[in-house]
C-alpha cells in the first residue's frame, strides 16, 4: 500500500526562524512528488518535484527531493507570521491518476 | 473568473439523512476529486472521475457516492451508510497530467 508520511506534524517557531519539513513516501512506481500549503480551507500548489537532486525555489520556500531515499524535504527561510499553515505532500504514482497525501504538518509562526 | 466552487460552506445534517455536496469547475478539466479531510490528518481519497459518465473509488469510497454526469459537475453524496460523515470535504480538480490540483473552498457537513 503506498504511503506518504511528514514530520514533524507539528512545528511552532518564532519569527525569522528556518524550518524544515520532511515527507518520507514508499510508492511502487514513482511519478512526482507535490508540495501543498492550506492556510484556511483550499490547499495551493507550491512545488512539483520529479528529478532528484534539483532544487525548486520560490521566495524564501525551497525544496528537494532524494529519489534514492525516497524523501523530500521543504525548507523555509526567514519565517514570517503569513507562513503559518498546514503544509501538505503528496505523491503520484505512474499511471494511478491520482495523489496520495501525507498527514500534514501544522506549522506555526509566532511574533 | 476561473475556478471551483463547492457549495454549501457549513452544513448541517441529523444523523440518518443523506446529503449532497456541490462542486462545480469552469477550468475545463477532465478530472475531479473527492477527498475527505479530517482534524490533524492530511487528505483521504473518497472517489475520482478521469471523465464523464465514468468514476473510481478512492481509498475511504465506503458510504459515500459520486455521479459525472456533466463535466464541471461532479457532486457528492454522503449517505446515511457514512459511520461518522462529519468532517471537512475538498473537491479539486485537474489536467489528465494530474500534478497540478486546483481546490474547492471546501464544505464542513457536521451531522448531528
Amino acid at each position: 500500500e503506498d504511503k506518504v508520511v511528514q514530520s514533524p506534524l507539528s512545528l511552532v517557531v518564532h519569527e525569522g526562524d528556518t524550518v524544515t519539513l520532511n515527507c518520507s513516501y514508499e510508492v511502487t512506481n514513482f511519478r512526482s512528488l507535490l508540495w501543498y500549503k492550506q492556510e484556511k480551507k483550499a490547499p495551493t500548489f507550491l512545488f512539483m518535484l520529479t528529478s532528484s537532486g534539483i532544487e525548486k525555489k520560490s521566495g524564501r520556500l525551497s525544496s528537494i527531493l532524494d529519489k534514492k531515499e525516497l524523501f523530500s524535504i521543504l525548507n523555509i527561510t526567514a519565517t514570517q507570521t503569513g507562513d503559518s499553515a498546514i503544509y501538505l505532500c503528496a505523491v503520484e504514482e505512474q499511471g494511478a491518476q491520482k495523489l496520495v497525501f501525507g498527514q500534514g504538518t501544522r506549522l506555526t509562526i509566532n511574533p | 473568473d476561473g475556478g471551483i466552487t463547492q457549495s454549501p460552506k457549513y452544513l448541517f445534517r441529523k444523523e440518518g439523512q443523506n446529503v449532497t455536496l456541490s462542486c462545480e469547475q469552469n477550468l475545463n478539466h477532465d478530472a475531479m476529486y473527492w477527498y475527505r479531510q479530517d482534524p490533524g490528518q492530511g487528505l483521504r481519497l473518497i472517489y475520482y472521475s478521469q471523465i464523464v459518465n465514468d468514476f473510481q473509488k478512492g481509498d475511504i469510497a465506503e458510504g459515500y457516492s459520486v455521479s459525472r454526469e456533466k463535466k464541471e459537475s461532479f457532486p457528492l453524496t454522503v449517505t446515511s451508510a457514512q459511520k461518522n460523515p462529519t468532517a471537512f470535504y475538498l473537491c479539486a480538480s485537474s489536467t489528465q497530467d494530474l500534478y497540478e490540483q486546483y481546490f474547492g473552498p471546501g464544505t464542513r457537513l457536521t451531522v448531528t
